[in-house]
């Protein structure tokens, strides 16, 4: 079976500049999660959406982070316009269910860096 | 605030001899505990979970322990393959949100 399927793997761009990241779940999976890693802050949640609902961005850092998800297979984390401070590793995950000892299942990210 | 804390960042064991890592967290309300490997330029991986009223769960090589009144895990690998080298992350859940220690790079040396 597929896994979470990221897009692109690697990116980088100016400063300014709009980044579109891509993700694409595994079939059948209710949750979809984006994640950022840095080494400053480590592993930390952005987002999550339930059935294309998001549920929590509380972890977006600024409004010029935006995510989406328009359809059960398809998702998307926009930044814009960019900043180097955006430079990290981005993850997208989904799990089957709402219990919590369902694991997520961890694309293998996105490393965005800003010039 | 660090709810989830991995104290030591890097873990050196001989193969065949036991790896232990160790993991703290703060937050009471979390009601699963996770951990992940993370091999380079990939995602994480599931290992293992216990459930925040287990004290043990056990997955072939793998065994993870709770000390709620200490609010400490530990993960136990027996034996240590080099194989198992790699990042390992242990996380907290809650309502859906994984939250993630810093994570322990562990080397399994020949």
């Amino acid at each position: 079976d597929a896994g979470v399927i990221q897009s692109p793997r690697h990116e980088v761009t100016e400063m300014g500049q709009e980044v579109t990241l891509r993700c694409k779940p595994i079939s059948g999976h209710d949750y979809l999660f984006w994640y950022r890693q840095t080494m400053m802050r480590g592993l930390e949640l952005l987002i999550y959406f339930n059935n294309n609902v998001p549920i929590d961005d509380s972890g977006m850092p600024e409004d010029r982070f935006s995510a989406k998800m328009p359809n059960a297979s398809f998702s998307t984390l926009k930044i814009q316009p960019s900043e180097p401070r955006d430079s990290a590793v981005y993850f997208c995950a989904s799990s089957p269910g709402r219990e919590d000892n369902q694991p997520q299942h961890f694309g293998d990210g996105t490393r965005l860096s800003i010039l | 605030d660090q709810q989830v804390k991995q104290n030591s960042p890097s873990l050196s064991v001989q193969e065949g001899r036991i790896s232990i890592l160790n993991c703290d967290y703060t937050n009471s309300m979390f009601d699963y505990f996770l951990w992940y490997k993370k091999y380079p330029a990939e995602g994480p991986t599931f290992l293992i979970s216990i459930s925040s009223i287990k004290d043990k769960n056990e997955d072939g090589r793998f065994t993870v322990f709770l000390n709620k009144s200490a609010k400490h895990l530990s993960l136990h690998i027996v034996p240590s393959q080099p194989g198992d080298s790699a990042v390992y992350f242990c996380a907290g859940t809650g309502f859906q949100k994984l939250v993630f220690g810093t994570g322990t790079r562990l080397l399994v040396s020949p």
